[in-house]
């Protein structure tokens, strides 16, 4: 079965930092994507995980610990514009090639305040 | 920068009439996908493509559901007869050969069915 959690909305403060986190239950794993959606438009990608461990990417890190199922991304420095949907997705499937489906969690609504 | 485009944006159609939405990924990219995103829910998987052939479709892709490349550049997902709960959001999605495999999303045809 597939299950992908993730809490489903969050405030936070200009400025602040905010932890998301995912925990996922999939038939394979292939790599954890996070996706930054604002309303009405198209995911766009944040990050990526397939070994275990922390990737930083500016202002934006993802966390994979594959043995717990776990994920989270972390955002600094919030800002007004970082008021979004944030998606995590896992691409799942044992073969490496590029054609694996991705699966999202329902995603993370995120309001960011003054 | 590259992207995925999308056409139309917006199509409205009345139920059990043909549509076709149409994409653009980007050049280098050699697989394709289909998502959709119903309001207020989840991106959904609905198909991947291959060397011009399906590489795997989910549940919700049945047999009123075709895709295609029809030349170098395009591609199509058509549904033969529209229903109501066809009215969603259908993203586009290309991925390259190699690398992370990160998914570039277009920009969405929001599907009216009345």
């Amino acid at each position: 079965g597939q299950n992908i959690d993730q809490p489903t909305e969050m405030t936070a403060t200009e400025g602040a930092i905010v932890q998301i986190n995912c925990t996922y239950q999939t038939s394979g794993f292939n790599g954890l994507f996070w996706y930054q959606q604002h309303a009405g438009e198209a995911p766009t990608f944040l990050s990526y995980n397939v070994l275990d461990g922390l990737e930083e990417k500016g202002r934006f890190s993802s966390f994979l610990s594959r043995s717990k199922g776990y994920s989270y991304l972390l955002l600094k420095e919030l800002q007004m514009k970082d008021s979004a949907s944030y998606l995590c997705a896992v691409r799942e499937g044992w073969v490496s090639g590029g054609y694996n489906k991705l699966i999202f969690g329902a995603g993370t609504r995120l309001a960011v305040h003054p | 920068e590259p992207e995925v485009t999308q056409t139309p944006s917006h199509q409205v159609t009345q139920m059990g009439q043909e549509v076709i939405l149409r994409c653009v990924p980007i050049s280098n990219h050699l697989y394709f996908y289909w998502y959709r995103q119903i309001l207020g829910q989840k991106v959904e998987f609905l198909v991947s493509f291959y060397n011009n052939e399906i590489s795997e479709k989910s549940e919700i892709f049945d047999d009123q559901f075709s895709v295609e490349r029809p030349d170098g550049s395009n591609f199509t997902l058509k549904i033969r007869s529209t229903k109501l709960e066809d009215s969603a959001m259908y993203f586009c999605a290309s991925s390259e050969a190699s690398g992370s495999y990160e998914q570039y999303f277009g920009p969405g045809t929001r599907l009216t069915v009345t």
